[in-house]
């Protein structure tokens, strides 16, 4: 199994609601990875977690608010977002380089298109 | 700060054409150059880079790097319509081994 998959596909919120994207992936990978991708751009690193510990935060702000709560598993709550915050979510997985080999390789999932109205 | 610079930004060409699209980087502490095709959706991964010299090559596309000029060029032969898409250039570099700066992209489209 070489998939990531993200749930939902689409999602539409208002700016006061609570909301939250999925990720999940069976490959044993050990490093998880959150993206933002606007129009015409290419992705933005978000989060990284190792270990299920979170080991990059790109100065997100907390209205995002990752989770992992196991090795298969990535979610990013969301809550009090602004209209700008609209983009495609990609989350991706990669061994970590303490899994030994070719670590570097990121396996996207579809990504969630996001609308905050 | 960590820079990846693609070009062409977009590309128009016809059915049959080659082209070769270009990607130059400034990191600290190489790891490796990922070329990803991105079409409607996810990125999928293309190749990975991790020596100067040994072309990749996965049917009409194939791909080198050079590391002492510090750059990157992916070629496709005899493009396709499916060929149309977003290619991404992304380096890994750093210590912490998992961070990858993504280009701008070149926008292709392969016209019949």
């Amino acid at each position: 199994d070489t998939e990531v998959t993200q749930t939902p596909k689409h999602l539409v919120m208002g700016m006061t609601n609570k909301k939250s994207l999925k990720c999940e992936q069976h490959m044993g990978h050990r490093a998880m990875y959150w993206y933002k991708q606007k129009a015409k751009k290419p992705p933005e690193l978000m989060f990284v977690y190792s270990y299920e510990k979170l080991s990059i935060n790109e100065s997100v702000p907390s209205r995002f608010s990752p989770e992992c709560p196991n090795s298969s598993l990535l979610n990013l709550h969301l809550h009090a977002l602004q209209p700008e915050d609209s983009a495609l979510y990609l989350c991706a997985s990669s061994k970590h380089p303490l899994q030994g080999g070719p670590y570097n390789e990121q396996f996207f999932g579809p990504g969630t298109r996001l609308t905050v109205l | 700060e960590d820079k990846v610079v693609q070009s062409p930004l977009s590309l128009v060409v016809h059915e049959g054409d080659t082209v070769t699209l270009n990607c130059s980087y400034e990191v600290t502490n190489f790891r490796s150059l990922l070329w990803y095709k991105q079409e409607k959706k996810a990125p999928t991964f293309l190749f990975m880079l991790t020596s100067s010299g040994i072309e990749k090559k996965s049917g009409r596309l194939s791909s080198i790097l050079d590391k002492k000029e510090l750059f990157s060029i992916l070629n496709i032969t005899a493009t396709q319509t499916g060929d149309s898409a977003i290619y991404l250039c992304a380096v890994e570099a750093g210590t912490s081994g998992s961070r990858l700066t993504f280009g701008e992209g070149t926008q292709l489209t392969v016209n019949p």
